[in-house]
């Protein structure tokens, strides 16, 4: 079965630093989104992305964070400037414009630890 | 996007039916439910959706009364692995879903 992955699976990073996290989506999907979850709370909407460009985001979606596709596999997000408040789980997910934007496949995400 | 409402926690024991319910009174014409589960640390995983009456798969059941102002998934004799958050979303298929918000969804506790 199709699934999508995420790399890596956890990373540790300075304050200030930058980092990208990286995440294949299902081959014949073509509508891509991340989100984050802090320890012990929600799901939080970032961002999601179609047609080469964003559709939506949210409002923690500011200057310090970007997303791309850099070729016709990978699906990026980079956060310039880390902060301490960014140490988060980070979810990756596709959806088929078959099937429906709202029936999306979740990646296992990437554990970010900010010290 | 039309709000939900789920209980915050349920408690359940092995083999029993579990009947989680969301409120979704402004749900709109071109509204699907869609239910997901997550276990801790992974994803949320989708299990269900539908638009009206009843849907059933191989994990659970999802029946929406007529007038689509809540739904119920309905989780046929659970056991110790079903131990989870379930959340209830409600949005247009392919408009509404770009900006997908969770609920703090519904903590099922399965017993032994």
């Amino acid at each position: 079965e199709p699934e999508v992955t995420q790399t890596p699976s956890h990373q540790v990073t300075q304050m200030g630093q930058e980092v990208i996290l990286r995440c294949v989506p299902i081959s014949n999907h073509l509508y891509f989104y991340w989100y984050r979850q802090i320890l012990g709370q929600k799901v939080e909407f970032l961002v999601s992305f179609y047609n080469n460009e964003i559709s939506e985001k949210s409002e923690i979606f500011d200057d310090q964070f970007s997303v791309e596709r850099p070729d016709g596999s990978n699906f990026t997000l980079k956060i310039r400037s880390t902060k301490l408040e960014d140490s988060a789980m980070y979810f990756c997910a596709s959806s088929d414009p078959g099937q429906g934007a709202f029936e999306q496949y979740f990646g296992p995400g990437t554990r970010l630890t900010v010290t | 996007l039309a709000k939900t409402t789920q209980p915050i926690s349920m408690d359940s024991y092995e083999g029993q039916e579990v009947n989680i319910t969301c409120s979704h009174n402004n749900i709109a014409t071109n509204d699907y439910i869609t239910w997901y589960q997550q276990f801790p640390s992974q994803g949320p995983r989708f299990i269900i959706q539908g638009y009206k009456t009843k849907v059933t798969n191989e994990v659970a059941s999802l029946f929406i009364p007529a007038d689509r102002k809540s739904s119920t998934l309905s989780l046929p004799r659970v056991s110790l692995s079903d131990t989870a958050v379930y959340y209830c979303l409600v949005g247009g298929r392919n408009t509404g879903g770009f900006k997908t918000i969770f609920g703090a969804g519904t903590r099922l506790f399965v017993k032994a």
